[in-house]
């Protein structure tokens, strides 16, 4: 079963803030981010494995709250190279594939 | 370079005409997988592998076929591809699940298919 991502789309200018969130009905183990923009292919951001981790790089970072079966992708001060196509994918107890959401269309406006 | 490619990247075809995309990873992964991308449904799984002869169906399965004979391919094979195969192909690759902090899927560049 697809993790749910929300919002589906998200338009803002260049320098605001966005919050992409992924729940699951079921217990994860990890969650994985991937941005891919328009023609070409997912592009890995970062993981987060069950512990309640947050992680980021620049001004990227993401959060996963196990007990929720849910992550949070956090965009600050967003560059126009932001937009895309924001994927998470769950990686749940002995399952040896990631279930992709059905991603998150984000666009940077100048 | 490390990288995953896949071959072709755009393919147009008639209905039940055996077809097969290649892919390739030069980063000696144990992990590969193929996905297909469809407008609103993001990516979804069709087969995986977790190594030589060991493939496993993913969360699409139907009408697909895929062997893992070397470690570096995974060709994808439509025996006879049908309009609803119309789609974006992806192939990944990663080492193994095992060492979580090395899951990271590289993807291929994408393989363009449309069945008429």
């Amino acid at each position: 079963q697809q993790p749910v991502q929300s919002p589906q789309a998200v338009i803002l200018r260049e320098g605001e803030d966005a919050v992409i969130n992924c729940s699951s009905s079921k217990a994860l183990y990890s969650v994985h981010w991937y941005r891919q923009k328009h023609g070409e292919a997912p592009v890995f951001l970062m993981i987060l494995l069950k512990g309640g981790e947050q992680k980021g790089h620049d001004k990227i970072s993401a959060s996963f709250n196990e007990k929720k079966q849910q992550s949070s992708l956090y965009l600050t001060a967003s560059q126009l190279s932001y937009s895309g196509t924001y994927f998470c994918g769950t990686l749940s107890g002995s399952a040896r594939q990631l279930t992709f959401g059905s991603g998150t269309q984000l666009t940077v406006l100048p | 370079e490390a990288q995953v490619t896949q071959n072709p990247r755009y393919l147009i075809t008639v209905t039940g005409k055996k077809l097969t995309v290649t892919c390739s990873q030069n980063m000696n992964h144990e992990y590969m997988s193929w996905y297909r991308q469809d407008p609103g449904l993001g990516l979804r799984q069709i087969y995986y592998s977790m190594n030589v002869e060991v493939t496993d169906k993913g969360d699409v399965p139907e009408g697909y076929k895929v062997s893992r004979k070397e470690k570096r391919n995974f060709p994808l094979i439509l025996e006879s591809p049908s309009p609803n195969q119309t789609s974006l192909y992806f192939c990944a690759s990663s080492l193994s699940r095992l060492r979580d902090n090395s899951y990271e899927q590289y993807f291929g560049p994408g393989t363009r298919l449309t069945v008429t």
